[in-house]
C-alpha cells in the first residue's frame, strides 16, 4: 500500500466549475500536510499547508480529518490557469523533515 | 531572491558511467533535501543536509549514490556506476532553519537523467 493515495485523473472541469481532489495517507503519525502544485517539466510549488481546523486561500479550501487520515482540496471557480498537476504531501515529523508525496492528481480546465 | 538552482538541466549517460548532479540551495538555508522522481512514480526522498552534515540519509537507494555538501553551502549528488533503473528527475529542494515549526520547503528546476 503507497504511503500517499491520490486518484491520478485527469479531471477535465469547465472554466468555473468547482472540483475536489481527496488523499488518504497510511501513516497515523503524520503531523503536517500539504498541497504542491507542479506545472508540466516544471518543479513543485506549495499551494497551501493544511490544518485540522481547515483553511481557506482564496479559491482553495483544504481539509484534513486525521480519524480518517484523509486530506481534500477544494478548488472553487476554476481558471484555465488552474491546470496542472497537484500533489499531495505529508510529513511525519518525529524530528524528519523528508517529505512523502502522493503520485498526484492530474487537473485540465477546460474553455 | 534567487530560488534553488541546480546544474546540469539534463544528463544523458550510458550504463556504467558516472554522473555528477549539483545543487545550489537558496542563501541562507541550512537544509537542502535531495528527491527523485522515477518513471511513472511518485517523487521519493533521497536525503537531508542540515548544513554539511546528513541529517537522514534512509531514502538513498544503495550505495551508487554518494551525497556531499562541503562547507555547507552547495550539494552535489554522485552516481556510480550508473544504471538504467537510475533514470529519473532528480530535484533539489532547500528550507530554512525553524525549530519550532515545519517550514516550506523550495525545489530547484530538477536534473532529468537518462541512462542508456
Amino acid at each position: 500500500r503507497k504511503e500517499v493515495e491520490q486518484d491520478p485523473g485527469p479531471f477535465n472541469v469547465p472554466e468555473g466549475a468547482t472540483v475536489a481532489f481527496n488523499c488518504t495517507y497510511s501513516n497515523s503519525a503524520s503531523q503536517s500536510f500539504f498541497w504542491y502544485r507542479q506545472d508540466c517539466r516544471k518543479e513543485p510549488k506549495l499551494l497551501m499547508s493544511v490544518y485540522s481546523s481547515g483553511n481557506e486561500d482564496g479559491r482553495f479550501t483544504a481539509q484534513l480529518n486525521r480519524a480518517s487520515q484523509y486530506i481534500s482540496l477544494l478548488i472553487r471557480d476554476s481558471k484555465l490557469s488552474d491546470s496542472a498537476t497537484y500533489l499531495c504531501v505529508v510529513n511525519i515529523g518525529t524530528g524528519r523533515r523528508a517529505l512523502t508525496f502522493g503520485s498526484g492528481t492530474r487537473l485540465q480546465v477546460q474553455p | 531572491e534567487a530560488g534553488v538552482t541546480q546544474f546540469p538541466s539534463h544528463s544523458v549517460i550510458e550504463k556504467g558511467q558516472t554522473v555528477t548532479l549539483r545543487c545550489d540551495p537558496i542563501s541562507g538555508h541550512d537544509n537542502l533535501y535531495w528527491y527523485r522522481r522515477v518513471m511513472g512514480k511518485e517523487i521519493k526522498f533521497l536525503l537531508h543536509f542540515v548544513k554539511e552534515s546528513k541529517q537522514d540519509e534512509s531514502g538513498m537507494p544503495n550505495n551508487r549514490f554518494l551525497a556531499e555538501r562541503t562547507g555547507g553551502t552547495y550539494s552535489t549528488l554522485k552516481v556510480q556506476p550508473a544504471e538504467l533503473e537510475d533514470s529519473g528527475v532528480y530535484f533539489c529542494a532547500s528550507s530554512q532553519v525553524v525549530l519550532s515549526s515545519y517550514n516550506e520547503q523550495f525545489f530547484g528546476p530538477g536534473t532529468r537523467l537518462t541512462v542508456l
